[in-house]
């Protein structure tokens, strides 16, 4: 199994550009989440999703959309890019709803300038 | 709403000292609780995690036990080496019956040295 997989691991982006933010699990979970990290900082969760065709916001979706066709695909798009939006962007899945076990992609580092 | 709060580090040890990073907690019904440690240029993985009052987690020779009477949950480990050199964070988990969304601390990084 390759767990989690993100692509891609690092991209700069000029203001007002967009990009999409691959996410990839092949664990068959239900549940995928979107997280970023800002240093000094705890995770944020950006949104998340219960089973395809279903997802919902977290703490900070604001300049973020997300879909979800697949089990395996989670894919984070952001439109207009913003220097607020320089972050490490972390994908998770997990099996159960309960328990908060969570398995973790190695991140994106993306950079607004 | 919940929250988790962690030392803030850095922490700087020498090998095989004792480590101890506190964490404490505040969340509505019963969370359950858990360590991640991130490894440099990695994502997060799960250390060891505890499901009820008076579990001890344990793995890798770190353990945290679940105290509801103090609402913490502080990570020991008894002899670090380098190879923990990492940051740790301390999160909790409410169940929603939705997903599992996970609550986290600030992290605190560990620096362990010859």
């Amino acid at each position: 199994n390759a767990g989690v997989t993100q692509t891609p691991k690092f991209r700069i982006l000029k203001i007002g550009q967009s990009m999409t933010l691959q996410c990839a699990q092949d664990m068959n979970h239900n549940y995928m989440y979107w997280y970023r990290q800002d240093p000094g900082m705890g995770l944020k969760l950006i949104y998340y999703s219960v089973g395809a065709g279903i997802t919902d916001k977290g703490e900070v979706p604001n300049g973020y959309n997300v879909s979800r066709s697949t089990t395996e695909d989670f894919p984070l798009r952001l439109e207009l890019a913003a220097p607020s939006q320089t972050s490490v962007y972390f994908c998770a899945s997990s099996f159960s709803a309960n328990i908060g076990e969570q398995y973790f992609g190695p991140g994106t580092r993306l950079t607004v300038t | 709403g919940d929250s988790v709060t962690q030392m803030e580090g850095p922490v700087t040890l020498s090998e095989e000292a004792f480590l101890t990073i506190n964490c404490t907690y505040t969340a509505t019904g019963y969370p359950s609780l858990f360590w991640y440690v991130q490894y440099p240029g990695e994502g997060l993985q799960l250390l060891l995690k505890a499901t009820k009052a008076d579990d001890k987690g344990s793995n890798k020779g770190f353990e945290a036990t679940y105290r509801k009477e103090t609402t913490s949950f502080h990570l020991e480990k008894g002899s670090v080496q380098v190879s923990d050199s990492a940051v740790y964070f301390c999160a909790l988990s409410v169940p929603t019956g939705t997903a599992s969304k996970l609550t986290f601390g600030t992290g605190t990084r560990l620096q362990v040295t010859l």
